[in-house]
């Protein structure tokens, strides 16, 4: 079984401050890792991968993330917070089947301070 | 490039009444296609997926049941709605044959309230 933890429900910082949401997985395999990103009454958008090649990501709008299979952790960083940046953030876990199941966190929001 | 459609983007529906929902894909063929609710100030839950034309797996007891008629076609549906129904609904899909490592790519959503 699969399962994602996401630390903090909620994070806050100010603008041009580093950003880092945490996130926990659990797998009995080798694990599939994802950042996505939602705005406000929209769908999700892939930040970025891991799928078992580099294990510092980098993905887009300057994020990345680094795996680290000791920690079994996969968090999100930022250097600098952009405004812009404000939104709802989900880890995510899946390996490989067929149908492609995903399990996500229960979400990280972002909140920038001007 | 893959695009990725639902309708409508909001609907107000009264207790008892059906629903439907459709989510279409474009610019791929036999894609692996999902259906996500998320309730308000809470994370995503998956209801169905589907692998192929009429192959549905329903992941919880409800009150909705999918349905895949054609090929990039993915429909939600409810015969009488129950106000815990309400919600953001979300379509996804991933291609077929990936294996996972791709991951999910999800539509607009639909922004459900049953009064």
């Amino acid at each position: 079984a699969q399962s994602v933890t996401q630390l903090g429900s909620h994070v806050s910082v100010s603008e041009g401050a580093l950003v880092l949401l945490r996130c926990n997985y659990s797998s009995s395999v080798p694990p599939y890792l994802f950042w996505y990103v939602q705005y406000p009454n929209q769908g999700l958008q892939l930040l970025l991968k891991y799928t078992s090649a580099a294990t510092l990501v980098k993905g887009i709008n300057g994020f990345e993330a680094e795996f680290k299979k000791s920690e079994t952790s996969f968090h999100l960083t930022k250097p600098s917070a952009h405004m812009s940046d404000a939104a709802e953030y989900f880890c995510a876990v899946s390996s490989y089947s067929s149908a492609s199941k995903i399990i996500f966190g229960s979400g990280t929001r972002l909140s920038i301070r001007p | 490039s893959q695009t990725i459609h639902q309708w409508p983007a909001t609907l107000v529906q009264p207790v008892g009444s059906p629903l439907s929902l459709e989510c279409t894909v474009e610019g791929t063929s036999n894609p692996n296609l999902y259906w996500y609710r998320q309730a308000a100030g809470r994370g995503l839950q998956l209801l169905f997926y589907s692998v192929g034309i009429g192959q549905i797996s329903s992941e919880v007891p409800q009150n909705l049941s999918a349905s895949r008629p054609q090929d990039r076609q993915f429909i939600l549906s409810s015969k009488k709605l129950l106000l815990s129904d309400s919600g953001f609904y979300l379509c996804a899909w991933s291609p077929e044959g990936a294996g996972g490592n791709l991951g999910q790519f999800f539509g607009p959503g639909t922004r459900l309230t049953v009064l």
